[in-house]
């Protein structure tokens, strides 16, 4: 039943070690976001695709990158991550301007 | 700029009555929605209710209220006999047209609820 999944849960990488994270979903949704949630804080959009469309938001920093190979998949990479990276990422979807967001479970990642 | 503002870092409640979570929001558009999320200790955001700019009426989903009032730019959840199980993170969150596919996230308030 699940529709937006977030693999792995929980990840632990060495500062500097590149890092992927993967997010899929079965609804469709012809858009797909990355956000960064840090500890007690909101979430932070990086970027989103709109179909194959790519939007970077101005402040993410040039080390995280995106990929969409197709609808139902989008990856997160971390180049070389650093502990400031250290935080929850958030995979969401949606269709349509006006609809709400569906989140997965998140990663947590762990930048050690 | 769009903003959220969340006044209450934290709030309690006792079992099976009432809250109100504040949420202000910042914008120059005419059309927008807002949102509230949920956000229990395990981490996935969950979708608690919509208000369009142009609804009238305040929405409602269950034990779920939206108290709307535009030129106050004022969105607050009523969350009615609060359960333990509303223990969490909420988030109010705004999306405006002119605003791309972006949604902007208020701070968050941790709600605990008492036994």
């Amino acid at each position: 039943d699940a529709m937006v999944i977030q693999n792995p849960r929980y990840q632990v990488t060495q500062f500097g070690k590149p890092v992927t994270l993967s997010c899929s979903q079965t609804l469709n949704h012809n858009v797909m976001y990355w956000y960064q949630q840090k500890s007690s804080q909101a979430p932070k959009l990086l970027f989103h695709y709109y179909d194959k469309d790519f939007n970077n938001e101005a402040d993410t920093p040039d080390n995280f990158q995106s990929r969409r190979p197709n609808t139902s998949f989008c990856f997160l990479d971390i180049r070389s991550p650093g502990l400031g990276d250290t935080a929850m990422y958030l995979c969401a979807t949606s269709i349509g301007r006006d609809e709400k967001l569906f989140f997965g479970s998140g990663t947590q990642l762990s930048v050690l | 700029a769009q903003k959220i503002t969340q006044t209450q870092p934290g709030m309690f409640v006792q079992e099976k009555e009432a809250v109100t979570l504040d949420c202000t929001y910042d914008t120059s558009d005419q059309s927008y929605g807002l949102f509230w999320y949920k956000q229990p200790s395990s981490g996935e955001m969950i979708f608690l209710i919509y208000q369009g700019s142009y609804d009238e009426q305040n929405a409602t989903e269950g034990r779920y209220s939206l108290n709307f009032q535009k030129a106050r730019k004022s969105a607050n959840l009523v969350i009615s006999a609060s359960q333990l199980g509303d223990s969490a993170m909420y988030f109010c969150a705004m999306r405006a047209d002119n605003y791309g596919q972006n949604f902007v996230f208020g701070p968050g308030t941790r709600l605990s609820v008492l036994p």
